[in-house]
């Protein structure tokens, strides 16, 4: 079955600290890939997507993520947090194929500490 | 405009109302989307609507009925709705539905939060 992985339900770093979201995906072939953002009570931004080419993707507000398809994963970087930098981050993926809806993961929840 | 407005951003309801959520985009996208997000959880996926036609429903009860009235407006009607539909409703915009990378780029708005009592 088609699914989308976040290991990490919370993951709390320090001001200044590098970060590393994970995420994994299980599809018969690669889909497109993106990192979305939500601050409390808003709604999802998106930070960056994969949909082709060059494996490492820069995104907005400093982040950047890596695809590896011999590890089904599409990991979310940053490297240094700022404190506005706390938020919910979801990954998602697609067929290419099309006229499937995007799939989300369950949410990594990011607290940043002084 | 790069913008999904979404009105009202909160709303109180009896289970005996009917209100509305509205959601707007000017981008000239061609696919809207409603979306349920419980606290903690991520968006579920209600409805679709390609070039203003239904393409998508995710077996959604029928106390929630969309409305695409122009490709730039997309309404949730809201009837006898329960408690456990209280929830932030996102709504949400592409390109297109389907194939395609353009497709599966979504905007969100910044949603309306929903209660029931």
């Amino acid at each position: 079955a088609q699914s989308v992985t976040q290991p990490d339900i919370h993951i709390t770093v320090s001001e200044g600290a590098s970060l590393e979201l994970r995420c994994n995906y299980s599809y018969g072939a690669t889909p497109y890939l993106f990192w979305y953002v939500q601050s409390p009570g808003q709604g999802l931004q998106l930070l960056l997507k994969y949909f082709s080419g060059d494996t490492l993707v820069q995104g907005i507000k400093g982040f950047e993520a890596e695809f590896k398809r011999s590890q089904s994963s599409f990991n979310l970087r940053k490297p240094s947090v700022h404190w506005s930098d706390a938020a919910e981050y979801f990954c998602a993926v697609v067929l290419i194929s099309g006229n499937t809806p995007l799939v989300f993961g369950k949410g990594t929840r990011l607290s940043v500490i002084a | 405009d790069t913008e999904v407005t979404q009105t009202p951003k909160h709303l109180v309801m009896g289970m005996t109302n009917k209100k509305s959520l509205k959601c707007e985009q000017h981008m000239g996208h061609r696919a809207m989307y409603w979306y349920k997000q419980k606290a903690k959880k991520p968006p579920e996926l209600m409805f679709v609507y390609s070039y203003e036609k239904l393409s998508i429903n995710e077996s959604v009860p029928s106390r929630f009925s969309p409305e695409c009235p122009n490709s730039s407006l997309l309404n949730l009607h809201l009837h006898a709705l329960q408690p456990e539909d209280s929830a932030l409703y996102l709504c949400a915009s592409s390109q297109e539905w389907g194939a395609g990378a353009g497709a599966n780029v979504l905007t969100f708005g910044a949603g309306s939060r929903l209660t029931v009592l």
